[in-house]
């Protein structure tokens, strides 16, 4: 089982919809929770992180966090192309600084 | 403020040569992590310095190596390249270990 999992898409959404990214993880120890956007040919780029049960929002984007189901999501409201995008999942664990990437989800907004 | 700045942007090497890559942290940052992409198994983590003291170390052969200066910059050598380690070599940067982590542009490697 891979420590961090997510869809590799791609994620195909309408502009104008809301975009779901959804990332399981399997360490129980896991402590922070990051999103981030990377453009192809370009790196990732951090647009949220969370650290406690529920959710968190910033401007379009909100983070939601379910520690007992092991789950992390990205909401993207009102998508736009420019969200076109591959969007990594990362975790990092109590005491340890290393991030662990999921394999990331490829997402599509169709104008 | 400045971002994460990495040199070289892009390196083309030969099998069995070596190669030192260098990032320049966000200022005031003082932990360094190095990553690497590659199409096949995504990023993975090389290692992570703070105060020049590595601190974490991924699962990579002794061949890549890293250290850090007492201004925070870090490089990452890699001896005897293999046509395998031709990736995305990222660089990240935080105020502190746990904190949250900035990415640099990369050095993009090719091993031919």
């Amino acid at each position: 089982q891979k420590e961090v999992e997510q869809n590799s898409g791609p994620l195909s959404v309408p502009e104008g919809a809301i975009a779901s990214l959804n990332c399981t993880y399997s360490d129980r120890g896991s402590q922070s929770f990051f999103w981030y956007r990377q453009y192809s040919g370009k790196s990732p780029e951090l647009i949220m992180f969370i650290y406690s049960n529920g959710d968190k929002e910033d401007g379009r984007f909100t983070a939601q966090l379910n520690k007992a189901s092991q789950y992390v999501s990205l909401l993207i409201r009102d998508s736009q192309p420019s969200d076109s995008a591959t969007y990594l999942c990362a975790v990092t664990r109590v005491g340890n600084e290393k991030l662990t990437f999921g394999t990331g989800t490829r997402l599509t907004i169709i104008p | 403020k400045a971002g994460v700045t990495q040199t070289p942007r892009y390196l083309i090497k030969t099998r069995g040569q070596q190669v030192t890559l260098s990032c320049s942290p966000i200022s005031g940052h003082r932990s360094v992590s190095w990553y690497q992409q590659t199409p096949g198994q995504g990023l993975q983590f090389l290692f992570e310095y703070f105060s020049e003291t590595q601190r974490n170390k991924g699962n990579f052969p002794g061949r890549f190596s890293g250290r850090q200066f007492s201004n925070s910059r870090s490089e990452m050598n890699v001896s005897t390249l293999e046509l395998g380690d031709s990736a995305l070599y990222l660089c990240a940067s935080s105020k502190a270990p746990q904190e949250t982590q900035y990415f640099g542009p990369g050095t993009r490697l090719l091993v031919l």
